[in-house]
């Protein structure tokens, strides 16, 4: 079956600092989203990638799928403490049908 | 955006009772509904996909006579968790697909956290 792998697991940043989160697929994928979850949260959606070689930016985050739409990437610039959390994608590889979560990168930034 | 919610958020209960959460989405119709359990610090399983006026399709390896999945209007479905175990004990979460065009977007509710003595 498919699977959605993320890298890495766990990432601990300065303040300031940029992060990056990699998501790979093991088949071709319709589509991607991204997820932010905080400690004792729940999973918030951040955005949905559809388009090979597509670039979307959320103020300090930047989200970009792969041109073969089989990997994605969040990157974050200059990290902040509010940023702190777990970072999750999901690909579909069908236009309706259920995502697959990767294992997710959580996020520790020291003031 | 669209909201989805859950209840309750917290239950806490003895082994071999039954437990039934509700999830909904209070603004958007949803004909498709997802169910999760996320172990601590670990990535969200999906257990099932709800659908709206049929039965619900089982992920490999979840027993569905164990976990009853029921979507009987487009605003609510629940998962009843039955003859609950120790081991049964995690979050569930709920999410609601909203689907137009290209775009399929999940969202999801707050989660119930389950305690089986």
């Amino acid at each position: 079956g498919q699977q959605v792998m993320q890298i890495p697991q766990y990432q601990h940043v300065q303040e300031g600092e940029d992060f990056t989160t990699y998501c790979n697929s093991s088949t071709t994928l319709s589509n991607i989203q991204w997820y932010k979850q905080r400690p004792g949260g729940h999973p918030v959606f951040l955005i949905q990638l559809v388009k090979s070689g597509e670039v979307k930016k959320q103020k300090r985050l930047t989200f970009q799928f792969g041109e073969a739409k089989k990997n994605s990437s969040l990157h974050i610039t200059a990290t902040q403490t509010t940023d702190v959390g777990t970072y999750f994608c999901a690909g579909s590889n069908t236009n309706a049908g259920k995502s697959t979560f990767g294992d997710g990168t959580t996020l520790t930034v020291k003031p | 955006g669209a909201v989805v919610s859950q209840h309750p958020s917290r239950v806490i209960c003895k082994s071999g009772t039954s437990v039934k959460i509700e999830c909904r989405s209070l603004d958007f119709q949803a004909t498709t509904m997802f169910w999760y359990r996320q172990f601590p610090k670990q990535s969200l399983m999906l257990m099932a996909t709800s659908n709206e006026g049929s039965k619900a399709t089982y992920e490999q390896g979840v027993e569905k006579d164990k976990f009853l999945i029921n979507h009987a209007s487009l605003t609510l479905s629940t998962l009843t968790v039955t003859s609950a175990h120790p081991e049964d004990s995690s979050f569930y979460i709920c999410s609601a697909r909203v689907s137009s065009g290209v775009s399929d977007t999940q969202y999801f509710g707050p989660g119930t956290r389950l305690t089986v003595l």
